[in-house]
């Protein structure tokens, strides 16, 4: 079974600039979690989607968004980015939603705002 | 907000050597795992222990959830290089759909 992908890997954005992130997680996976890890924080619980609805979020400004498709595809935006958005944004694929479920991550995508 | 505090920050000991690090809360949690990340990857998760006082082992590890499901311990026997890594807890409140709460983590070096 194919693991999490996530694309792109890497990515270098301006301050102010939008992006969008995706994730894909593994085959009949219905909930997708993504995650912000930085060196200071950690890892900190950005927002949960399963079956197309989003499920929880974390502690982070509106300028922080998601969706998710038909198909479990997940893809996170970003907007009017700021230096501090610089980090490993992880996405995590599990069969079941709620507390406990074991979650699959991905390799995550590294970004840097300049 | 609950938080998880792991100890130590890290760790650099020798192959062969046994250590613990620890993962401490105020909050009781339905649910605690441990997760693996090494260097350009996403963590990996290692085990979930779900009831107070339960033990698990993997291998040369061992799990431990404290009995109030406070804290955890994670045990590495005769530690090798292959262990080097990212230890991360991370507990669940339970109940509905909600996000992990992580440790930031216990940097681990074994050296040869």
């Amino acid at each position: 079974k194919a693991g999490v992908t996530q694309t792109p890997r890497y990515l270098i954005k301006t301050r102010g600039q939008q992006v969008t992130l995706s994730c894909s997680p593994i085959s009949g996976h219905r909930s997708v979690s993504w995650y912000q890890q930085t060196p200071g924080q950690g890892l900190q619980f950005l927002f949960e989607y399963f079956s197309e609805t989003q499920r929880n979020k974390g502690n982070f400004p509106g300028r922080f968004s998601g969706r998710q498709f038909s198909n479990s595809r997940s893809e996170m935006n970003v907007s009017t980015l700021e230096l501090g958005d610089s980090a490993l944004y992880l996405c995590a694929s599990s069969s079941r939603t709620g507390g406990g479920r074991e979650q699959y991550f991905g390799p995550g995508t590294r970004l840097t705002v300049t | 907000t609950q938080l998880l505090e792991q100890s130590p920050q890290f760790l650099s000991i020798q192959e062969g050597e046994n250590l613990t690090v620890y993962c401490n809360s105020s909050s009781v949690f339905s649910s605690l795992q441990w997760y693996r990340q090494e260097p350009g990857e996403g963590p990996v998760l290692l085990v979930t222990v779900v009831t107070g006082g339960e033990v698990k082992k993997l291998k040369r590890l061992t799990f431990q959830f404290g009995d109030a499901r406070k804290d955890s311990s994670l045990h590495i026997t005769a530690a090798q290089p292959g262990d080097t890594g990212l230890y991360l807890c991370a507990g669940s409140s339970g109940g509905g759909a909600d996000g992990l709460t992580f440790g930031k983590g216990t940097h681990l070096i074994i050296q040869p």
